[in-house]
């Protein structure tokens, strides 16, 4: 059983486009996570949400906009792709008690051309 | 806030060697460590943490790590390492008592070679 799960794993698209990435996770933690992963493989923290609440919003364009529906799942939607979105985006999740490690995903590569 | 340092970018080694990936971080408040590894194409897994305790902590794979608080270090082991261990590296912290926030070291390639 896949613990965190996105869809899709490889995005294409051009400059200009809306496009959103979907996460869920089956683990029951109250906590979820995005990062960026860029091209030299930095991985930075863009929202955390806890109990469907935002706790971290890091310093990121507004044409990103994390949803989260419920505590299991937690979209990203880009909006106006720049090239300079193309990295590995990353959803994790964790338990906001306990043994503290965070879950990741497999990640999704998105290519803006 | 925290920040972390790993110091070597890439570290080749033979197969069957013993390897030392270095870590150093600073922070104001207590933390909590954690070393993750990355395989291509995939996403990260976590090795081993450290919370509170033993100061070595064993992890998956064979690798263990050792914190030492006066010298800010979280340097990660492994005796004898396998073709299969090529992979990216991050050691991350956190503030004691919160999962919320991790904050990733740039990472370190390791390479072993047959």
């Amino acid at each position: 059983d896949t613990a965190v799960s996105q869809t899709p794993k490889y995005l294409v698209t051009q400059m200009g486009n809306d496009k959103s990435i979907k996460c869920e996770q089956n683990l029951g933690h109250d906590t979820m996570y995005w990062y960026k992963q860029d091209s030299k493989k930095f991985l930075k923290i863009m929202f955390s949400y806890n109990n469907k609440e935002l706790i971290i919003n890091e310093t990121v364009p507004n044409r990103f906009s994390p949803k989260s529906p419920d505590k299991a799942h937690l979209n990203l939607h880009i909006n106006s792709l720049e090239l300079g979105d193309s990295a590995v985006y990353f959803c994790a999740s964790s338990q906001s008690s306990g043994a503290y490690e965070q879950y990741f995903g497999p990640g999704t590569r998105l290519t803006v051309t | 806030a925290q920040s972390v340092t790993q110091l070597d970018s890439q570290v080749p080694v033979f197969e069957e060697a013993p390897v030392e990936l270095r870590c150093n971080y600073s922070s104001s408040v207590s933390v909590y460590l954690f070393w993750y590894v990355q395989y291509p194409n995939q996403g990260l897994q976590l090795l081993l943490k450290y919370l509170s305790g033993s100061t070595l902590v064993k992890g998956i794979n064979g690798f263990e790590a050792e914190f030492n608080k006066s010298q800010t270090s979280f340097h990660l082991r492994k005796p004898s390492v396998h073709i299969s261990d090529t992979a990216e590296y991050f050691c991350a912290v956190s503030v004691s008592g919160s999962a919320r926030q991790l904050t990733f070291g740039s990472g370190t390639q390791l390479t072993v070679l047959p």
